[in-house]
């Protein structure tokens, strides 16, 4: 099985509607993140998560909110979707290296999101 | 504003010879980079890393090689494989910082 997984893998929404991505993870990482990846401009951070009570805004968290329901636990809303939010959308893990930033995320396998 | 650019969006090199793939970034705070394969359909997958204490580090066929009064990277793949083909990322991030940030990517293909 998977260590990071998405749902869901495809969805298509329309303009205004209300939607959620979920990433759970078996790694036991305390850290979670959202990205987004557009054509040219690579993967930007939306939301991140160190742990259970910490959310953090990325790059470009306007539009987006998102949850931490448990440590395995991530999701991401568009509380009213507009059409450029249509990208891939990545979720990813870490561990928690001691002294320092993270070392190697670990991501799920993406959504692909298009709003009409 | 970008802050790691990966300015050759594609690559193309014939199996066996070298591919090399380069990456520059803006912030001199940055101090530990990485590199990421991505296939089509998955999410990337880690490949490399290297800290600013560091000038190379090699793990099999990929070495990645730091300049940091240049303030880039490169990622060296000795000899190119056609299983090699994949877009890759570079990342760079501080040390006591919170997040990573994502080159735009180059798609290499590795011509069998």
């Amino acid at each position: 099985d998977a260590d990071v997984t998405q749902t869901p893998r495809n969805r298509i929404t329309k303009t205004g509607k209300r939607i959620m991505l979920e990433c759970s993870q078996t790694k036991g990482h305390d850290r979670m993140y959202w990205y987004r990846q557009d054509p040219g401009l690579g993967l930007r951070l939306i939301y991140y998560s160190f742990d259970v009570k910490d959310i953090n805004k990325g790059e470009i968290s306007d539009g987006y909110s998102v949850s931490r329901q448990a440590q395995a636990k991530f999701s991401l809303s568009l509380e009213s979707a507009i059409p450029n939010q249509t990208a891939l959308y990545f979720c990813a893990t870490s561990d928690n290296i001691a002294g320092g930033t993270t070392d190697t995320q670990y991501f799920g396998p993406g959504t692909r999101l298009t709003v009409l | 504003d970008q802050q790691v650019k990966q300015n050759s969006p594609s690559l193309s090199v014939q199996e066996g010879r070298i591919s090399i793939l380069n990456c520059d970034y803006t912030n001199s705070m940055f101090d530990y980079f990485l590199w990421y394969k991505k296939y089509p359909a998955e999410g990337p997958t880690f490949l490399i890393s290297i800290s600013s204490i560091k000038d190379k580090n090699e793990d099999g066929r990929f070495t990645v090689f730091l300049n940091k009064s240049a303030k880039h990277l490169s990622l060296h793949i000795v000899p190119s494989q056609p299983g090699d083909s994949a877009v890759y990322f570079c990342a760079a991030s501080k040390w006591t910082g919170n997040q990573f940030y994502f080159g735009t990517g180059t798609s290499l293909t590795v011509i069998p």
